[in-house]
């Protein structure tokens, strides 16, 4: 299986400051059609996981554009520009190019 | 809009069988697969498998003794089944949709349901 890596683990910030997270993957994600399917997920308190980012940096509907995904090979990054109070929960990256899709350990991000 | 409602027992002792059911409202059933995702306490997401409106399904070869995962297509819905649980099945199961059918399809999950906490206990 690919295995996605995460870090950090935990990640305490300020409201109003930036905040990164980062995704590696074991082997390359870039799919057959030359996409690369690596997509990002926000899960608040009590919710179900939602998609933030499909294919590296392509924002869903409703999605604030203070969220952005970028790729550098097998690394990607989730960036938040100015973190407000909604966005605490925990952020996971997902690989859906080789079967099966696999999951990252998960990043919580707190208000400091 | 997609939306997803699932249900089924949230306590079982070890040994049983776990059951849920997702039902899916709006978009193309056959036009999908549909995937069972669960989050065990204190660790990732893990992808459990998936099935097409023609039955067709794909597990995950860790689970894959233990799992079956069948469809109903007059009601658009779908459900797992999984066996002889033990304390480590507990978690939070998801139902969601991931890939279209084309083989070319890669997974997404961008419609989830709203999760049913399973507690195995004695």
């Amino acid at each position: 299986d690919v295995v996605m890596t995460q870090s950090p683990l935990s990640l305490p910030v300020t409201l109003g400051q930036p905040a990164s997270i980062s995704c590696r993957s074991s082997q390359s994600l870039v799919y057959s059609d030359g996409n690369t399917y690596l997509n990002w997920f926000q899960q608040r308190p009590g919710q179900s996981p939602r998609r933030l980012i499909y294919q590296v940096s392509k924002r869903d509907s409703g999605v604030p554009d203070r969220f952005s995904g970028s790729r550098s090979g097998t690394d990607f990054t989730l960036k938040i520009s100015r973190v407000e109070a909604e966005d605490v929960g925990v952020y996971y990256c997902m690989q859906g190019t080789h079967w099966p899709s696999t999951f990252g350990q998960g990043t919580k991000l707190e208000i400091k | 809009q997609v939306q997803l409602q699932q249900w089924g027992a949230g306590l079982l002792k070890p040994s049983e069988t776990l059951s849920l059911t997702c039902a899916v409202y709006g978009g193309s059933f056959s036009a999908y697969y549909w995937s069972w995702i669960r989050l065990p306490p204190g660790k990732g997401l893990e992808w459990m498998g998936e099935i097409n409106h023609l039955g067709s399904t794909n597990y995950h070869p860790s689970l894959k003794s233990r799992v079956t995962i069948s469809v109903d297509t007059s009601n658009n819905q779908f459900s797992l089944k999984l066996s002889s649980v033990t304390a480590a099945d507990t978690a939070v199961y998801y139902c969601a949709r991931g890939r279209c059918t084309s083989a070319s399809c890669r997974w997404d999950f961008d419609y989830w349901g709203q999760g049913t906490l399973v507690t195995v206990s004695s």
